[in-house]
């Protein structure tokens, strides 16, 4: 089984400083994980993912993640936090091959304060 | 580049009322999926579909029916509507990545 946790519900950051979320998963089997973002009224959107390949993974609006495998982590940063990155995350776990259900965290809510 | 599009956009329902929530994507997927979201929980299943004419449970069925009688329409039924089905509940399309409608807010008085 799969399993996702995203280690607090709630994140404040200054504006400019540095964005961490914390994601860890647990998986039997080499997993597909996903961060997702969603502003308020707003559907999921994709920020990145890691498949297979470098482990250092960049996406949109200057995040990136890393996967690492030896502490089944998947954390989300970015260097200098803008207000416009308000909004709520989610780390998401699946797996390759046929459908796998994708499984959420519970989500982060970031604040981004001047 | 529509993507995956929700109708409605919002719902008031009273207790014991039915309701269909549609949804629509244009970019010939396969997979498609119906989520709700609750504070403090994320995303939960309700059901999914692999292809046209099929369709699976996912994590929270109970009080759901599903349809998917085209491969770009993907439809959740409350056939009787309770309180604890007050939520925000999501269309997504595709795989690894999925992709994600804006919403449909459904209050149920």
């Amino acid at each position: 089984a799969q399993s996702v946790t995203q280690l607090g519900s709630h994140v404040s950051v200054s504006e400019g400083a540095l964005v961490l979320l914390r994601c860890n998963y647990s998986s039997s089997v080499p997993p597909y994980l996903f961060w997702y973002v969603q502003y308020p009224n707003q559907g999921l959107q994709l920020l990145l993912k890691y498949t297979t390949g470098a482990t250092l993974v960049k996406g949109i609006n200057g995040f990136e993640a890393e996967f690492k495998k030896s502490e089944t982590s998947f954390h989300l940063t970015k260097p200098s936090a803008h207000m416009s990155d308000a909004a709520e995350y989610f780390c998401a776990v699946t797996r390759s091959g046929g459908y796998n259900k994708l499984i959420f965290g519970a989500g982060t809510r970031l604040a981004v304060h001047p | 580049n529509a993507g995956v599009t929700q109708t409605p956009k919002f719902r008031v329902l009273k207790t014991g009322q039915s309701m269909t929530l549609l949804c629509a994507q244009d970019m010939n997927h396969e997979y498609m999926y119906w989520y709700r979201q609750d504070p403090g929980m994320g995303l939960r299943l309700i059901h999914y579909s692999v292809g046209e004419g099929t369709t699976a449970k996912g994590e929270v069925p109970d009080g759901y029916n599903v349809s998917r009688l085209k491969k770009q329409n993907f439809l959740l039924g409350l056939e009787s509507a309770a309180p604890s089905q007050t939520s925000v509940y999501f269309c997504a399309s595709g795989q690894q990545p999925q992709h994600f409608g804006d919403g449909t807010r459904l209050s149920i008085l």
